[in-house]
């Protein structure tokens, strides 16, 4: 069964320093998505990705976060300087093209640590 | 979006059917009734769909009633594996962008 992956599994970071997270969507998909989820709290989204921009995106996705698809297989998450509140797992999700009720498929997640 | 309504935890038992309803009273025409399930340290899983009356799969089924305003996930003779977090989403998916809204989810605690 297609899955959806990420790397890496766990990043480990010193505050202000950049980092790169990475997620392969599922091949045939073409609706991209990253949430986060700090330790203990609810599933955040971030922003969804088609057609080579950003569709939607929430209040956390300020000016340090960006989302690339480099080629056409990866999805990728910067946060340019890392803070110590961006410590959190984060979920990269995708869609397929077609409408009505297609569900979101989730990545097993990398656990971002800021120290 | 329709805000949904859900119990904080659960706790059952091994072979027992576990039923976990979801409030929702501002449900729109177009809006489907989604359950993920999420294990700790790993992303949501789909588990169900449904828009009215009944959906079964081979994991779980969803009860709907008429009116819409609830949902009810069913798990039938659980094990100590379906011990997770039961989100249940409520939205319309007729476009793609449509980011998921998670709330805090049942807790679903199986015990031997």
């Amino acid at each position: 069964e297609p899955e959806v992956t990420q790397t890496p599994s766990h990043q480990v970071t010193q505050m202000g320093q950049e980092v790169i997270l990475r997620c392969v969507p599922i091949s045939n998909h073409l609706y991209f998505y990253w949430y986060r989820q700090i330790l203990g709290q609810k599933v955040e989204f971030l922003v969804s990705f088609y057609n080579n921009e950003i569709s939607e995106k929430s209040e956390i996705f300020d000016d340090q976060f960006s989302v690339e698809r480099p080629d056409g297989s990866n999805f990728t998450l910067k946060i340019r300087s890392t803070k110590l509140e961006d410590s959190a797992m984060y979920f990269c999700a995708s869609r397929s093209a077609r409408g009505g009720t297609d569900t979101q498929y989730f990545g097993p997640g990398t656990r971002l640590t800021v120290l | 979006l329709a805000k949904t309504t859900q119990p904080i935890s659960m706790d059952s038992y091994e072979g027992q059917e576990v039923n976990i309803t979801c409030s929702h009273n501002n449900i729109a025409t177009n809006d489907y009734i989604t359950w993920y399930q999420q294990f700790p340290s790993q992303g949501p899983r789909f588990i169900i769909q449904g828009y009215k009356t009944k959906v079964t799969n081979e994991v779980a089924s969803l009860f709907i009633p008429a009116d819409r305003k609830s949902s009810t996930l069913s798990l039938p003779r659980v094990s100590l594996s379906d011990t997770a977090v039961y989100y249940c989403l409520v939205g319309g998916w007729d476009t793609g962008r449509r980011a998921l809204t998670f709330g805090s989810g049942t807790r679903l605690q199986v015990q031997p």
